[in-house]
């Protein structure tokens, strides 16, 4: 089967770096993205890791290795408006499947 | 980026109606998209693939008869949920992947809220 683990909660301070793991089990693994959503909304696509190694995008960074089944979240200087929940999903046999979330909060 | 549209995108009905939710691709477009159900502080859980010119292909659990999907044109998904229950009131989201197809980057709809009474 498929499924993804990431930690239920986490908690940082304003300014604060803060990472979010994600390991995954998944048939024909293509890719590991990352969505963030606030509550009420939909989720907005954040990265994405096809290949070994760090993407960066601004504030966010998010890491892959495939040979761990394993990928993390960076978020750099955090602010009270990346208080949301973060989901990592797993891409395989063209349908991407998501994890539980993990729910930031960032106080100040 | 792309844009993808949902209506409506809150419903109330009584139990035993049936609603139907649009998902549309406005500025691309897609020859799969994909409809998700989100329950209250859990994750998105994948219902179907949604194929233009093809049957939807339904995760396992999902009641194909009970949640039809037809995917008219190459912007268009519809979800039709059949005599709905307070069990089936959730966040319905569908999706669009970006062009490629395999699904890495996919583009949200904003959402339906259905609330079943």
């Amino acid at each position: 089967g498929q499924s993804l683990e990431q930690p239920s909660e986490v908690t940082a301070v304003e300014g604060a770096i803060v990472q979010i793991n994600c390991t995954y089990q998944t048939s024909g693994f293509y890719g590991l993205s990352w969505y963030q959503q606030h509550d009420g909304g939909a989720p907005t696509f954040l990265s994405y890791n096809a290949l070994d190694g760090l993407e960066e995008t601004g504030r966010f960074s998010s890491f892959l290795s495939r040979s761990d089944s394993y990928g993390y979240l960076l978020l750099q200087e955090l602010q009270m408006k990346d208080s949301a929940s973060y989901f990592c999903a797993a891409t395989g046999g063209f349908k991407t499947i998501f994890g539980a979330g993990t729910r930031l909060f960032v106080k100040a | 980026g792309a844009v993808v549209s949902q209506h409506p995108s809150w419903v109330i009905c009584k139990s035993g109606t049936s609603v139907k939710i649009e998902c549309r691709s406005l500025d691309f477009q897609a020859t799969t998209m994909f409809w998700y159900r989100q329950f209250p502080k859990q994750s998105l859980m994948l219902m179907a693939t949604s194929n233009e010119g093809s049957k939807a292909t339904y995760e396992q659990g999902v009641e194909k008869d009970k949640f039809l999907i037809n995917h008219a044109s190459l912007t268009l998904s519809t979800l039709t949920v059949t005599s709905a229950h307070p069990e089936d009131s959730s966040f319905y989201i569908c999706s669009a992947p970006s062009a490629g197809g395999r699904g890495e980057t996919q583009y949200f709809g904003p959402g339906t809220r259905l609330l079943v009474l």
